[in-house]
């Protein structure tokens, strides 16, 4: 099984400040990891993978994270924040296909705050 | 990616009744999945939907509380049965669209229960 932990519940940040969002996942097979965004009373909308590669992923919105084997840790950043991020970001991790399973599990969720 | 119809997008039910949701994709998916999320936390997946199978539920959740259909390739169905106000939550269907592993989500239902 696999679980996914992230540390910060809430993270206040001022505009045009940069901002990482923590993700440590656990698991005993290789995984696919992913960061969603979900803005107030709206679905979740994918904002990056790591299916495998490169372990610096670029998403949509200026986003990046950097899958870290060794620390399994999946973080989330962006160099400069806007009003328009703040939203409900979730990490989540599912098994590679070797291994069957596909689900997703979400960790807890950080809620990202933009300060003017 | 496929996109994803879900509805009612919201609705206010009595407790003791049963509610529907509907999700319907744009193109033919093998994996169909539900999920809810109760207020200010985090997913939790009720059940994996395949076309052709019984649905496959995650602990917690049993298919007397949470029916399930899947006749086809692009539509499933959940239904909330017997609702009190613990089950007030949003509902989430999703989907895997092979190849590019690409889970994407519907805009979900929020669900209140008086």
């Amino acid at each position: 099984a696999q679980s996914v932990t992230q540390l910060d519940s809430q993270v206040p940040v001022f505009e045009e400040a940069p901002v990482e969002l923590r993700c440590n996942y656990s698991s005993s097979v290789s995984v696919y990891l992913f960061w969603y965004v979900q803005y107030p009373n709206q679905g979740l909308q994918l904002l990056l993978k790591y299916l495998s590669g490169s372990t610096l992923v670029k998403g949509i919105n200026g986003f990046e994270a950097e899958f870290n084997k060794s620390q399994t840790s999946f973080h989330l950043r962006k160099p400069s924040v806007h009003i328009s991020d703040t939203a409900e970001y979730f990490c989540a991790v599912s098994p590679s296909p070797n291994f069957g399973n596909e689900k997703l599990t979400f960790g807890t969720g950080t809620r990202l705050t933009i300060i003017p | 990616s496929a996109v994803i119809s879900q509805k009612p997008s919201r609705d206010i039910c009595q407790r003791g009744t049963s509610l529907t949701i509907q999700c319907q994709v744009d193109s033919q998916v093998t994996m169909m999945f539900w999920y809810r999320q109760q207020p200010g936390q985090s997913l939790t997946l009720i059940a994996t939907a395949n076309q052709g199978s019984e649905a496959t539920y995650e602990s917690g959740f049993v298919i007397d509380k949470f029916p399930i259909s899947r006749p086809n390739l692009t539509f499933s169905t959940l239904t909330v049965s017997n609702m009190s106000p613990e089950d007030s939550s949003i509902y989430l269907c999703s989907v895997l669209v092979g190849g590019d592993y690409g889970y994407t989500f519907g805009s979900g239902t929020r669900l209140t229960v008086v």
